[in-house]
């Protein structure tokens, strides 16, 4: 299964409401996590099942989506959320795949 | 708290050999399937491998199948990679990381945490 993340990197302003799209090469259901890593450090979950916050994951975090389209929204952008973020399909193993990340870069 | 600490990376020549490592705490080892995830310099995510809590199963990216083992020693709570034929494009951070079941299955198949990463380094 072919993971395809967009875009590929933004520019957004501290505040702003930040919105990544992972698109399925075919339906996983609501089969889906979003990691987030920032340089030097290993990826962090944020959410499973498409919509489920991970434990300590601020609220400003959300996941919705099923079958092939997805997206992560940060609500309010806060300093600390520049980071790359991934998706990962849950469904079919092997392999695990992951889409190519999304960098959100400070404007 | 859960903790997983890699080691075993470092510079090897093409051909080279190396066995990383990945020290768990904080749970019970053996109810948990584990993982390897890679990360080449300056690129995305690329799962490696997989192994139920048992050992029993184990699962391989295509592009390592028959060059890395992996392997669990539940007495010592450590997971392994053994990595062998290496090549160039196998220089990347190795991650490992904790699935949520003992068994991977449909739907259950995120990795939390992670591991901080030991870097191997293929060249000559």
């Amino acid at each position: 299964i072919q993971l395809t993340q967009s875009p590929s990197s933004l520019s957004a302003s501290v505040g702003d409401r930040v919105t990544i799209t992972c698109r399925a090469s075919q339906g996983i259901s609501s089969y889906l996590a979003w990691y987030q890593q920032k340089p030097g450090k290993a990826p962090k979950l944020l959410i499973y099942a498409a919509s489920t916050l991970q434990s300590g994951v601020p609220s400003r975090f959300s996941g919705s989506g099923s079958g092939t389209d997805f997206t992560l929204t940060i609500s309010s952008l806060q300093p600390e959320d520049f980071a790359t973020y991934y998706c990962q399909q849950l469904n079919e193993y092997p392999p695990w795949t992951f889409g190519q990340g999304t960098k959100v870069e400070i404007k | 708290e859960v903790l997983l600490l890699e080691s075993g990376g470092g510079l090897i020549q093409p051909g080279g050999s190396l066995r990383l490592s990945c020290a768990a705490s904080g749970f019970t080892f053996s109810g948990y399937a584990m993982s390897w995830v890679r990360q080449a310099p300056g690129k995305g995510l690329e799962w490696v491998s997989a192994i139920s809590g048992s050992g029993g199963s184990t699962y391989y990216a295509g592009s390592v199948k028959g060059r890395f083992t992996i392997s669990r020693d539940n007495s010592r709570n450590t997971l392994y990679l053994q990595v062998t034929s290496l090549r160039a494009e196998d220089t990347a951070v190795y991650y490992c990381a904790k699935l949520p079941l003992v068994v991977p299955s449909a739907g259950y198949n995120w990795f939390d945490p992670w591991g901080q990463g030991t870097l191997v380094t293929v060249s000559s």
